[in-house]
């Protein structure tokens, strides 16, 4: 079937530490964005990465699309970094399949 | 100069009444979606309109009834609230001649009493 599955489900983090969030999708799913929800609810896109690598401050993100899975790594985490990381992919040309989340929180 | 929007932020109201929700986007996109995020915080579609066309109409009660006047406008009518429609429902826009790269709205929390 169509799924979009994230691991780990939660994670505490120190203030500094490095993590890393994965997404793994089915073969229906292509066109991999990622989010973060952040405390007050507001979803924030933070890439879209059908493939390759790409990198915005301390965020980067890799998908290789062959294996059907994409990662988020988060350096030097703040506690604003906090919040529900989804990804969600794309099933045909308009439907978007989100993940379940990864909920971070990250301690001063 | 908010790129897609949506009122009210907050809607308390009484089971069995109807309400509204509206979604504007300003980013020249032709597709608009609505979802709903449960308490579990999962995000399900709801509705898609392309060119105020509809073209994703998911399992969702017929309570549930979606308008698009334009391609910038997006409604969500909801009739006989029940306490299960106590969601945070979003509004998103996407440009369907390219990037899949979709945009939200900052939501509108639905408590149903």
């Amino acid at each position: 079937g169509i799924q979009v599955e994230q691991s780990p489900p939660d994670l505490i983090l120190q203030e500094g530490a490095n993590s890393t969030l994965r997404c793994n999708f089915s073969d229906s799913v292509n066109n991999l964005q990622w989010f973060h929800q952040n405390p007050w609810g507001q979803l924030i896109n933070l890439f879209y990465i059908p493939s390759g690598t790409k990198q915005n401050g301390r965020l980067s993100a890799t998908t290789v699309a062959t294996e059907r899975y994409s990662l988020l790594y988060i350096s030097s985490s703040q506690t604003t970094d906090s919040g529900v990381y989804f990804c969600a992919g794309v099933s045909g040309t308009y439907k978007y399949i989100f993940g379940t989340g990864t909920r971070l929180k990250v301690l001063a | 100069d908010t790129a897609v929007s949506q009122t009210p932020k907050y809607l308390v109201t009484q089971m069995g009444n109807d309400k509204s929700i509206k979604c504007e986007q300003n980013l020249g996109h032709d597709t608009m979606y609505w979802y709903k995020q449960d308490s579990k915080k999962f995000l399900k579609i709801m509705f898609s309109y392309n060119n105020k066309e509809l073209i994703i109409n998911e399992t969702v009660p017929n309570r549930f009834s979606p308008k698009s006047p334009d391609k910038a406008h997006l409604n969500l009518h909801i009739n006989s609230l029940e306490l299960g429609d106590s969601a945070v429902y979003f509004c998103a826009s996407k440009w369907s001649g390219g990037s899949y790269e979709q945009y939200f709205g900052p939501g509108t929390r639905l408590t149903v009493t």
